[in-house]
């Protein structure tokens, strides 16, 4: 099992330059999460999907755009990137809790936007 | 005030010290209480978690929590330089398997 992979590792975009981020995991996990990390401020959620086809933000959504057509894969798309969108960021999947179910980390994508 | 409050260090200890990370919380409704450990340029992972007040041991570690005081702690015994990553401390929160991260503390365990 590779469990949760991100692609690319890294990347620099020019301000107003759009990408999508692909997380994927081989887990069967029904829940999957998109973090954006930045010094000080710890893991923060931009949007987190609990099932194939559905989505729904979290705590700092704006500029950010997401999709879940398939069940092993959330996709994280920047229309129009930002300095401000320099970070970190880190996809999460989990099972769908009954209690409480561990939630397993990427490795993370460095995006410098300049 | 941010829901989860940490201490972002850095800590520097000698190697087999004992370590005591903290995070302080304001929703009296969270139940789960999370650790992840970050080492550099890696993704978290979970290292142990407890459910309402109480202690939690594994091995060298130990997960407190105390509920009243919305005060979550954890222990490292006999530190080692392996120990030397970022810990973030987690409340689940609400539906969904959310959590809240604290900003993290760094540690560095010199030999």
């Amino acid at each position: 099992n590779a469990g949760v992979t991100q692609t690319p590792k890294f990347r620099v975009l020019k301000t107003g330059q759009s990408m999508t981020l692909l997380c994927a995991q081989d887990m069967n996990h029904e829940y999957m999460y998109w973090y954006r990390q930045d010094p000080g401020m710890g893991l923060r959620l931009i949007h987190y999907s609990v099932g194939e086809g559905t989505t729904a933000k979290g705590e700092v959504p704006d500029g950010y755009n997401v999709s879940r057509l398939k069940k092993q894969n959330f996709l994280l798309g920047l229309e129009s990137a930002a300095p401000s969108q320099t970070s970190v960021y880190f996809c999460a999947s989990s099972r769908d809790p009954s209690s409480y179910n561990e939630q397993f980390f990427g490795p993370g994508t460095r995006l410098t936007v300049l | 005030q941010k829901e989860v409050e940490q201490d972002p260090g850095p800590l520097s200890v000698p190697e087999g010290a004992i370590v005591s990370l903290n995070c302080t919380y304001s929703n009296s409704a969270f139940q789960y209480f999370m650790w992840y450990r970050q080492y550099s340029r890696k993704g978290p992972e979970l290292l142990m978690y407890t459910y309402s007040s109480g202690n939690k041991e594994d091995g060298r570690f130990t997960a407190q929590v105390d509920k009243s005081s919305k005060y979550i702690s954890l222990f490292i015994r006999d530190s080692q330089p392996s120990d030397s990553a970022t810990y973030l401390c987690a409340p689940l929160s609400g539906g969904y398997n959310k959590l809240i991260f604290g900003a993290g503390t760094r540690l560095a365990v010199h030999p």
